[in-house]
C-alpha cells in the first residue's frame, strides 16, 4: 500500500524567504511522486513530478523538489517566496512505475502556505 | 476543450435528496477519475474509468454512490439519499491513454448537505 505524510498543515513564511514543504511517502514499489497546488475554489494544478532519472526535479513558478530514496522524502522548495505562492500544496504518490497500474494518485492531507508581506 | 469542466460548481441538497454531478473531460482523454475532498483533507479516490468501462470503484464509500460514463466522454457521479457526511468537494480528473501523463483536474463541485 502507498501513503503520503505531509508534515505541517500550515506553513507561514515572509515574502522573499525560503519555502520548504515536507513530504514523506511509503511505497512497496518504485514510486512516482507529484506536487500539486490548489488555489481557493479551484482544482489542482501540477507543479512538478518525479518519475525516473534525475532526483532533483524543477517545476513551474520556481519550485523544485528532490527525491531522496534513503529518506523516503520528496520535499518541495522555492528559494524566495512570493505573495502569489499563497495556496494549499498537496504531495501525491502513484504506483505508475508498477506494471498494470492505472495511475491513481494517493494524496497527503495538504499544507497551506501563507506568505506575509 | 480548454480543460476539465465540472457542473454545477456549487450544490446544496437537503438530506435525503439525490444529486448528480457532471464532469466533461478534456476531449480525447481516455482515463477519468473521481475524487472526494473533505474540508481540510487531501483528495481521496472514488472511482476510475477507461473509456466507458469502470475499472475500479473501490473508493466509493457506499452503495448510495454511483458513477457512469456511458459514451466514454462525459461522466456523472450520482449520490442517492444524500447524508451530511457526503458534504465535500468532488473533483474530476482526466488523462490521456499514456499512464505517465499528468492528471488534469476540474475546479470541482462543492456539495453541501443540510
Amino acid at each position: 500500500a502507498q501513503s503520503v505524510t505531509q508534515l505541517g498543515s500550515h506553513v507561514s513564511v515572509s515574502e522573499g524567504a525560503l519555502v520548504l514543504l515536507r513530504c514523506n511517502y511509503s511505497s512497496s514499489v518504485p514510486p512516482y511522486l507529484f506536487w500539486y497546488v490548489q488555489y481557493p475554489n479551484q482544482g489542482l494544478q501540477l507543479l512538478l513530478k518525479y518519475t525516473t532519472g534525475a532526483t532533483l526535479v524543477k517545476g513551474i513558478n520556481g519550485f523544485e523538489a528532490e527525491f531522496k530514496k534513503s529518506e523516503t522524502s520528496f520535499h518541495l522548495t522555492k528559494p524566495s517566496a512570493h505573495m502569489s505562492d499563497a495556496a494549499e500544496y498537496f504531495c501525491a504518490v502513484s504506483d505508475l512505475g508498477y506494471g498494470g497500474s492505472q495511475g491513481n494518485l494517493i494524496f497527503g492531507k495538504g499544507t497551506k502556505l501563507s506568505v506575509k508581506p | 476543450g480548454a480543460g476539465v469542466s465540472q457542473s454545477p460548481r456549487y450544490k446544496v441538497a437537503k438530506r435525503g435528496q439525490d444529486v448528480a454531478l457532471r464532469c466533461d473531460p478534456i476531449s480525447g482523454h481516455v482515463s477519468l477519475f473521481w475524487y472526494q475532498q473533505a474540508l481540510g483533507q487531501g483528495p481521496e479516490f472514488l472511482t476510475y474509468f477507461q473509456n466507458e468501462a469502470q475499472l475500479d470503484k473501490s473508493g466509493l464509500p457506499s452503495d448510495r454512490f454511483f458513477a457512469e460514463r456511458p459514451e466514454g466522454s462525459v461522466s456523472t457521479l450520482k449520490i442517492q439519499r444524500t447524508q451530511q457526511e457526503d458534504s465535500a468537494v468532488y473533483l474530476c480528473a482526466s488523462r490521456t491513454v499514456v499512464t505517465s501523463s499528468p492528471l488534469h483536474f476540474g475546479n470541482g463541485t462543492r456539495l453541501t448537505v443540510t
